[in-house]
């Protein structure tokens, strides 16, 4: 199991915002990041850091932390954000990198 | 810009040993590591392993003394070994350039992935 919890399914309505979160001890001190993922293709970078847009993301896309729990914002989610989601940081013990078990988006 | 492209074994048997190469294209190798991530099929994203460029590294304890990364400088290729391969190593691996930033870290660039099927 993940040290990163996030939940395993989200659904929003096409035009609405949808918040994907993440949950870990780590998180209260080292930044999360982001991740893109769709069928077949390798992960993308999508935040990073306090509230970093990686190059070439739109920014319809946010994140933010408050306490252990990190969140990705999709202010107006878009079909071809239909996708799944995976947030990074840092496993209980600070010395080894750890991804969430990934969020499946679905744009209603 | 930075650009990873991976090439390896795709079909391997119990036990045998997984290899697979990740070529670096990109201006510098230092001030970063190149990690591992792998994906089992219908899985998560797993974090396997890294190297930076003076060699230190830093495995994910569950895989213990089977993984090996290497960094060749003067090839700009980074490389993992997996001994003692079973079915739950079949998953698609990327290579992926990992960039701290103080207070976290980020992996900016990746590779396309290389498909590992463990099978007898």
């Amino acid at each position: 199991s993940s040290e990163l919890t996030q939940d395993p399914a989200v659904s929003v309505a096409l035009g609405q915002t949808v918040r994907i979160t993440c949950q870990g001890d780590s998180l209260r001190g080292f930044y999360a990041s982001w991740y893109q993922q769709k069928p077949a293709q390798a992960p993308v970078l999508v935040i990073y850091g306090k509230n970093n847009r990686a190059s070439g993301i739109p920014d319809r896309f946010s994140g933010s932390r408050s306490g252990n729990t990190a969140s990705l914002t999709i202010t107006g989610a878009q079909a071809e954000d239909e996708a799944d989601y995976y947030c990074h940081s840092r496993d209980s013990s600070g010395n080894h990198p750890s991804f969430g078990g990934g969020t499946k988006l679905t744009v209603l | 810009q930075v650009q990873l492209q991976q090439w390896g074994a795709g079909l391997l048997k119990p036990s045998e040993t997984l290899s697979l190469t990740c070529s670096i294209y990109a201006d510098s190798l230092s001030d970063c590591f190149w990690s591992w991530i792998r994906q089992a099929p219908g899985k998560g994203l797993q974090w396997i392993g890294e190297i930076n460029h003076n060699g230190k590294t830093n495995y994910n304890p569950s895989l213990g003394s089977r993984i090996t990364v290497s960094l060749d400088t003067t090839k700009s290729q980074v490389s993992l070994k997996l001994t003692s391969v079973t079915a739950a190593d079949t998953a698609v691996y990327y290579c992926a350039r990992e960039w701290y930033y103080g207070s976290g870290e980020k992996f900016d660039y990746w590779g396309q992935g290389s498909l590992v099927t463990v099978s007898s």
